[in-house]
């Protein structure tokens, strides 16, 4: 089936440092979509990404989809303690099936 | 406000005891999903329901039942225990797109 594979699995940052996590297919992707996970939380969603290309901002956060569709990175500026969890990237191929990535776990030390 | 709840919200129990998990949305989604979060294995697909009587297997469905009788409910069944199922458990909801998750469920098998 399809697979998602994201990287890296974990990330320790110093407050104020940038961090990004990436996500990538073998096949082409319908859409893509980023959640976040607070700890003891439950996934929360972030973005939808569906353009060839496209990129897209909220405030710190900076997400790209790839010229293919095959991948797409989550890019955090200047992290603060508030950006610890987990975030997913979330690939459809087609329909409203979601086949997510293992997730990458942010820590932020302050 | 529009919901989605599930309950119990902590379950232990027996190896070969059915178990059945509870996932209620107001929301009016047509879609419905159950997931499993393992570490290591981000969120993996049991069951998902595209809308009344409709039920399709996930990548991780045996062991697994679902039944749609009603837009607001999908429960999700374990019909004979196993300690492999010990996870957490996470219902979402969806029309299109963007996928609301429940608070989850942490079940135990011993």
């Amino acid at each position: 089936g399809q697979q998602v594979m994201q990287i890296p699995q974990y990330q320790h940052v110093q407050e104020g440092e940038d961090f990004t996590t990436y996500c990538n297919s073998s096949t082409t992707l319908s859409n893509i979509q980023w959640y976040k996970q607070r700890p003891g939380g439950h996934p929360v969603f972030l973005i939808q990404l569906v353009k060839s290309g496209e990129v897209k901002k909220q405030k710190r956060l900076t997400f790209q989809f790839g010229e293919a569709k095959k991948n797409s990175s989550l890019h955090i500026t200047a992290t603060q303690t508030t950006d610890v969890g987990t975030y997913f990237c979330a690939a459809s191929k087609y329909g409203n099936k979601l086949v997510f990535g293992a997730g990458t776990i942010l820590r932020v030390k302050s | 406000d529009a919901e989605i709840t599930q309950s119990p919200r902590h379950k232990i129990t027996e190896t070969g005891r059915q178990v059945t998990l509870a996932c209620h949305q107001t929301w009016n989604h047509n879609n419905m999903f159950w997931y499993r979060q393992d570490l290591g294995h981000g969120l993996r697909l049991i069951h998902y329901s595209y809308g009344v009587h409709d039920t399709n297997k996930g990548e991780v469905s045996d062991g697994y039942s679902v039944s749609r009788s009603n837009t607001e409910d999908l429960p999700l069944t374990l019909e004979s225990a196993a300690s492999s199922q010990t996870s957490v458990y996470f219902c979402a909801s969806s029309s299109l797109g963007e996928q609301f998750f429940g608070p989850g469920t942490r079940l135990t098998v011993l």
